[in-house]
């Protein structure tokens, strides 16, 4: 069965620092592009970040670009997301996202996880 | 940026078919693939490539896109459709709809 487990949420002060994980099992890791989506609490989805197979292709929302970093470890089957210099409008739900194939450019997003809450507050 | 634009709700009788639309610049040019969401979870993908259905995806769910808009249409709507909606498009870079609420009254 496939699975996406995301980890590393939690209450934040703005300016600082958090370390999202996603551990991937039931498919072929690196054969796939990996995507960060997030929720603000009552709104829409918004994508955040996708990375190719190999790590080769990597993109970001401009919300995002210049403060958060994607990673994959293909060794590991697992997914990153390291969020800097974070601000009360990065107060979200964010899910890890399989891609359909490889690459970052189109394709959608056939599994999810369950999400892990990402609060920005003083 | 590329936008694409859904009504924040729809309304549907039980039985009867709902169609949800997503408009965006050529959108018929590009791939609309579809998502559900419903309370508490995470999104589930409906709808792929404008038109297919993956695996365990009802038969009553359909989707079409032509010129500026994509439709998802659920045909014989039950109870347990109630759920918000979310159209997917890319150009530079992925793009979702705003969402749709599927109310089924």
């Amino acid at each position: 069965e496939m699975q996406l487990v995301e980890s590393g949420g939690g209450l934040v002060q703005p300016g600082r620092s958090l370390r999202l994980s996603c551990a991937a099992s039931g498919f072929t890791f690196d054969d796939y592009a990996m995507h960060w989506v997030r929720q603000a609490p009552g709104k829409g989805l918004e994508w955040v970040s996708g990375i190719s197979w190999d790590g080769g292709n990597i993109d970001y929302a401009d919300s995002v670009e210049g403060r958060f970093t994607i990673s994959r470890d293909n060794a590991k089957n697992s997914l990153y997301l390291q969020m800097n210099s974070l601000r009360a409008e990065d107060t979200a739900f964010y899910y890890c996202a399989k891609g359909d194939y490889g690459d970052t450019a189109g394709g959608s997003f056939d599994y999810w996880g369950q999400g892990t809450l990402v609060t920005v507050s003083s | 940026s590329y936008d694409l634009t859904q009504p924040p709700s729809v309304s549907v009788s039980p039985g009867q078919t709902a169609s949800i639309p997503c408009s965006g610049d050529k959108l018929g040019d590009k791939d609309v693939c579809w998502y559900q969401q419903k309370p508490g979870q995470s999104p589930v993908l409906v709808i792929y490539q404008d038109t297919k259905r993956p695996s365990g995806i009802p038969e009553r769910f359909s989707g079409s896109n032509s010129g500026n808009i994509a439709t998802l249409t659920i045909s014989g709507t039950q109870a347990m459709d109630e759920a918000d909606y979310y159209c997917q498009a890319w150009d530079s870079s992925t793009v979702f709809g705003g969402g749709t609420k599927l109310t089924v009254l």
